[in-house]
């Protein structure tokens, strides 16, 4: 069954703190890996967009990272700010399937 | 340039009605995919389509259906209506099929309907 889970589901950080999402797949066969920020009762928005052959990614203070062998993700935050506060959405999509198989999020709070 | 315009914000409907929700996708974008996000959970896929065909379908009921029009414009049509379709309706446009490409994903703010 093809199935994004994502870890931890809530977190709370201080402001100017680091720290690592994680997403986990079971999606076969692997065509691309995505992370999106949302905000409450907002569209997503893309951060990095990740094929087979990337293990990482970059955007601005968002880094992710790509494990197709252990079919693992991150996406690390470096010197969070109050704006950072969303959740997280790890979307991975299956080769030859017009498919997208959403996480549930991880929901950032970033405390002053 | 407009971005993804989706209407209705807002919506109230009753158990066993019939809605109705729109999508004006990004000018020059092909494709319109549909997602259901139920509060506090991540979006669900429900359809993509490219140039006015059904493309990609998840797993809905047939109560769920979707038409793109030669404007590339999107309906999406969900008849008798539970209280378990309350949820965002997010609807995102991309120039291509998005499932096998790298190409960037566009969302809309949704719309939220409620069934009472």
């Amino acid at each position: 069954k093809n199935q994004v889970e994502q870890s931890p589901q809530s977190l709370i950080i201080l402001e100017g703190k680091n720290c690592t999402l994680q997403c986990n797949y079971t999606v076969s066969p692997f065509s691309n890996l995505r992370w999106y920020k949302q905000d409450t009762g907002r569209g997503p928005v893309s951060l990095t967009i990740m094929t087979f052959s990337e293990n990482t990614k970059s955007n601005g203070r968002y880094t992710a990272t790509l494990d197709a062998d252990t079919k693992q993700s991150s996406l690390h935050i470096t010197a969070s700010q109050l704006s950072d506060s969303a959740s997280y959405i790890c979307v991975v999509s299956a080769l030859n399937f017009n498919k997208f198989y959403f996480g549930s999020g991880t929901k950032l709070n970033v405390k002053p | 340039d407009a971005g993804v315009t989706q209407s209705p914000t807002h919506l109230i409907k009753t158990r066993g009605q019939h809605v109705t929700l729109r999508c004006s996708p990004i000018s020059g974008h092909k494709s319109v995919s549909w997602y259901q996000q139920v509060l506090g959970q991540g979006p669900q896929f429900i359809f993509q389509y490219y140039e006015k065909e059904e493309r990609g379908r998840g797993n809905f009921p047939d109560r769920f259906s979707a038409r793109q029009f030669p404007n590339y414009s999107s309906e999406l049509n969900v008849n008798a209506l539970l209280l378990g379709d309350s949820a965002l309706y997010l609807c995102a446009s991309s120039l291509a099929l998005t499932g096998q490409t790298t190409g960037e994903l566009f969302f809309g703010e949704g719309s939220r309907l409620t069934v009472l």
